[in-house]
């Protein structure tokens, strides 16, 4: 149990464009998903806490109109890379809280790989 | 007050030997630590959990060790295997609906034959 997908695994774009990443959670109802970024060699850096139905709560210093989010069912939150840039080149991680063990459990996709060209 | 500090950076142990990895929290309301391993290019994977009412938690071979007067948690990996060798995170948070993780810097393990 608590699978959470993501998709593309890896994705390569041209500067300006945009590109979006799913976040599934496959067996259970996640109300809240959260999206990280990933440096080589570095740990997690949470970008945003994603819930189902409401606006997206973003970290300081993320830009909230370069990582749109929505979080349109239990079970799905996307996140959308707009206008990127060489310098979004990273890789991106969501995870979904399990609603056992008083929400604090958190399973984690298999992560994006995102180059921009 | 919301850092949890990892320690050591990077870990060399032989086959069948014990990985120990440390970890100190400041803030007293963080009520859940998990610990998280990760392979290159994958996501991390929940490995084991404890809350602060136990002082020891066990699975398999990978046991937590919790000090809550200390504000420290450590891993211990009983005979270590090159599969073990990945990079660990532990993690802090408190529970309920706004909880978030306050990861660790990480520990690189490298488990040699």
């Amino acid at each position: 149990g608590a699978v959470v997908s993501q998709h593309p695994s890896w994705v390569i774009c041209k500067s300006g464009t945009s590109v979006k990443i799913e976040c599934r959670s496959l067996d259970f109802q996640a109300t809240t998903m959260f999206w990280y970024r990933q440096f080589p060699k570095q740990s997690l850096m949470l970008m945003a806490t994603s819930n189902e139905g409401s606006k997206a709560t973003y970290e300081q210093g993320v830009e909230k109109d370069k990582f749109l989010i929505n979080h349109a069912s239990l079970t799905l939150s996307t996140l959308t890379v707009t206008s990127a840039h060489p310098e979004d080149s990273s890789f991106y991680i969501c995870s979904a809280r399990s609603p056992g063990t008083g929400f604090a459990e958190q399973y984690f996709g298999p992560g994006t790989r995102l180059t921009v060209t | 007050q919301q850092q949890v500090k990892q320690s050591p950076q990077s870990l060399i142990v032989q086959k069948g030997g014990i990985s120990i990895i440390n970890c100190a929290y400041e803030n007293t309301a963080f009520d859940y630590f998990p610990w998280y391993q990760q392979f290159p290019g994958k996501g991390p994977a929940l490995l084991i959990a404890i809350r602060p009412d136990v002082s020891e938690k066990k699975e398999g071979r990978f046991t937590i060790s919790f000090n809550k007067s200390a504000k420290q948690f450590s891993l211990h990996i009983m005979d270590s295997q090159p599969g073990d060798s990945a990079t660990y995170f532990c993690a802090a948070s408190k529970t309920g609906t706004a909880s978030k993780l306050t990861f660790g810097t990480g520990t690189r393990l490298q488990v040699t034959l």
